[in-house]
């Protein structure tokens, strides 16, 4: 798998947007991109996944470069439970291969 | 629905013990993971099952950790003999096959070895 580059931590306001980058240079075409979150004391939890094109669900929006090399997690409405740590993994879509987790980005919701 | 189930939730064991973490996953969900989730750090994988066959083992460490799942629904993680770097959050995530990229996490064993 491609390796994906986040910035440690991020502050937000209650309410605001919450825009979380992701690099990821060195992606393959058949690999998608894969958001997660973990929220304290919880296993990571699903948010949402694209290839090229942009895709909303009722969680987030992935804005994700025509070159494929970075992506954006949009949460539109953050809210102070969206506080957790948010990981970018790019994948290769129906493969066996695992989800490898980097470090990802500490979102702080603030009031 | 029900999500994954792990048991127990914490765990404080001495050095040189044994420990089991059980996990029963998602109903029909045929692809099983451990991960090990060392503070500060993301989850990595340890073992991934395709209904009770091992497909990835590669980070496990076979001299002291072993799982099983062997109906091909609950799994039993095991350390013996525990070290102190093993003091961890054990989790289990299930998907419903190999290809799947969506997987489903429990709440993860919470161990510490002193």
């Amino acid at each position: 798998d491609a390796k994906t580059t986040q910035p440690p931590s991020m502050d937000c306001a209650e309410g605001r947007a919450a825009n979380l980058p992701c690099n990821h240079s060195t992606i393959s075409g058949n690999e998608y991109v894969y958001w997660y979150r973990q929220i304290h004391s919880q296993g990571p939890q699903y948010i949402i996944h694209g290839l090229k094109n942009n895709e909303t669900n009722e969680m987030a929006s992935l804005i994700i470069t025509e070159d494929r090399k970075s992506s954006t997690l949009i949460l539109p409405h953050a809210t102070l439970r969206d506080t957790a740590v948010y990981y970018c993994i790019v994948r290769v879509y129906n493969a066996g291969n695992m989800l490898t987790f980097g470090g990802g980005t500490r979102l702080m919701v603030k009031p | 629905e029900a999500g994954v189930a792990q048991s127990p939730r914490y765990k404080i064991i001495e050095k040189r013990q044994s420990v089991a973490f059980w996990c029963n996953p998602i109903s029909g969900h045929a692809t099983l993971y451990w991960y090990q989730q060392i503070l500060g750090q993301g989850p990595k994988l340890l073992i991934q099952f395709q209904n009770n066959g091992v497909v990835d083992d590669s980070q496990l460490p076979k001299d002291r950790f072993s799982a099983e799942r062997l109906k091909g629904v609950d799994s039993t993680l095991k350390i013996q003999p525990a070290k102190l770097e093993d003091s961890a959050v054990y989790l289990c995530a299930s998907s419903l096959g190999l290809g799947s990229g969506t997987q489903y996490f429990g709440p993860g064993t919470r161990l510490l070895v002193l």
